[in-house]
């Protein structure tokens, strides 16, 4: 079975001090390791997709990684407004759905 | 916005009773999928539409839970006999013919008292 968690649960970082999101899986086979976004009281906002151990993906001031075990969520100089929840989901070949299986996510506050 | 509509955007409803979503995806994309959220978990998956078939659905989606695409554009997921238990975010995405990048709608928030 496809299994995703997330470290830490919550991370409370000052403006301006980086930091990393961590999320392992276990999966027989990766199609795809994608990351979202989520704010409160919305569905997840699609950041990335990553396929393969060694790629990196950029967006503003986010980078996401990708090992064989683990991906990274890179989070340079944040401000408050990339406070949100951010999951991670990993995408395995079996069945016709190709569904998202999910970690519970991490919860980032940027404190001003 | 990601062009995906859900209504309602929150139901609360009394237990025992039946509810009804609607999720309107991306014009064009053919494939449909419904999660369920609840408060500090990430989405599970429901079921998966492609065009009007509902080809896949998880176990937990018990015998209460019904799902339907019937042209295969808007699909709408039905609870009946509601429990407290089905308190939780409804989630819907759906993604073109290509590609596998899921896109979500805002989802419909139902509280069970």
């Amino acid at each position: 079975e496809d299994q995703v968690t997330q470290s830490p649960e919550a991370l409370r970082l000052q403006e301006g001090e980086s930091s990393s999101l961590n999320c392992s899986y276990t999966v027989s086979g990766l199609r795809g390791l994608f990351w979202y976004r989520q704010d409160p009281g919305k569905g997840p906002e699609f950041l990335f997709t990553l396929y393969s151990a060694g790629e990196e993906k950029e967006k503003e001031r986010l980078k996401a990684t990708l090992t064989k075990k683990e991906s990274f969520l890179h989070i340079t100089a944040p401000k408050p407004e990339d406070s949100a929840t951010y999951l991670c989901a990993v995408q395995a070949p079996s069945g016709s759905a190709r569904q998202l299986t999910f970690g519970s996510g991490t919860q980032l506050t940027v404190l001003p | 916005d990601t062009g995906v509509s859900q209504d309602p955007r929150h139901k609360i409803t009394k237990r025992g009773q039946n509810v009804t979503f609607r999720c309107d995806p991306i014009s064009e994309h053919n494939r449909l999928y419904w999660y369920r959220q609840t408060l500090g978990q990430g989405p599970e998956f429901l079921t998966y539409f492609q065009n009007e078939a509902q080809l896949e659905k998880s176990r937990l989606l018990s015998d209460r839970f019904s799902a339907e695409r019937p042209k295969g554009s808007f699909s709408t997921l039905e609870i009946q006999r509601t429990e407290q238990g089905d308190s939780a975010m409804y989630l819907c995405a759906s993604i073109p013919g290509v590609g596998n990048e899921q896109f979500f709608g805002p989802g419909t928030r139902l509280t069970v008292l």
